[in-house]
């Protein structure tokens, strides 16, 4: 059964500063990997997804690497910004069950001015 | 983009009501839509596969009887959460994928959620 993980649960950091956040799966036969935020009180908001093949998806300040085969990603946010504060999840769908998503407990991000 | 609309945003109602939960994809065809459950700082728990046509799939430990699902055409799904009790109340989101456009690698695009309190 794939299990997500999400390290640190709650991060604070102040305007300006690049942070990275990480996201850990247990089973490697992923067919990709979903960044999402969400604002509290609402719905997901799709960042970058990252194919099993791929190993870096990039959107403006978001970078996302893979690294399938040791079950990581990581999410690189630059030059932070207030705006950016949310809580971010990780997901990922598993070959033979491609649709479903498999979420991470999230890391919730505070920018501060 | 891609955008799905979820209706209500919010329902406070008495217990033993029955609610019903609206998902849209307002700019695509969607034949699978996927709802989730969320609690209060917890992460998001897959409830059923809502597949256009067909009878829904459900997750291993959740009640079909109490979590109706309805997915007539291919641009709406339906959640009723029957004869709801307080321990119903929860943050339900639903999501759905243009697969037409690209299959398992487009990305799923999420509804704004639905919080329920159940009185």
């Amino acid at each position: 059964k794939q299990e997500v993980t999400q390290i640190p649960a709650a991060l604070s950091v102040p305007e300006g500063e690049n942070l990275v956040l990480n996201c850990s799966f247990t089973d490697s036969a992923i067919y990709n990997l979903q960044w999402f935020r969400q604002d509290p009180g609402k719905g997901l908001t799709s960042l970058l997804l990252i194919q099993s093949s791929q190993r870096e998806q990039t959107s403006g300040r978001l970078n996302a690497s893979l690294d399938k085969s040791s079950g990581r990603s990581t999410l690189y946010i630059a030059a932070s910004q207030p705006g950016d504060s949310a809580t971010y999840l990780c997901a990922v769908s598993n070959t033979g069950t491609a649709s479903k998503l498999t979420f991470g407990t999230g890391t919730r991000l505070q920018v501060t001015l | 983009g891609a955008v799905v609309s979820q209706h209500p945003s919010r329902v406070i109602c008495k217990s033993g009501t029955s609610v019903k939960i609206e998902c849209r994809s307002l700019d695509f065809q969607a034949t699978t839509m996927f709802w989730y459950r969320q609690f209060p700082k917890k992460s998001l728990m897959l409830m059923a596969t809502s597949n256009e046509g067909s009878k829904a799939t459900y997750e291993q430990g959740v009640e079909k009887d109490k979590f109706l699902i309805n997915h007539a055409s291919l641009t709406l799904s339906t959640l009723t959460v029957t004869s709801a009790h307080p321990e119903d109340s929860s943050f339900y989101i639903c999501s759905a994928r243009d697969f037409v456009s690209g299959g398992f690698n487009q990305p799923q695009h999420f509804g704004d959620g639905t919080r329920l309190s159940i009185l």
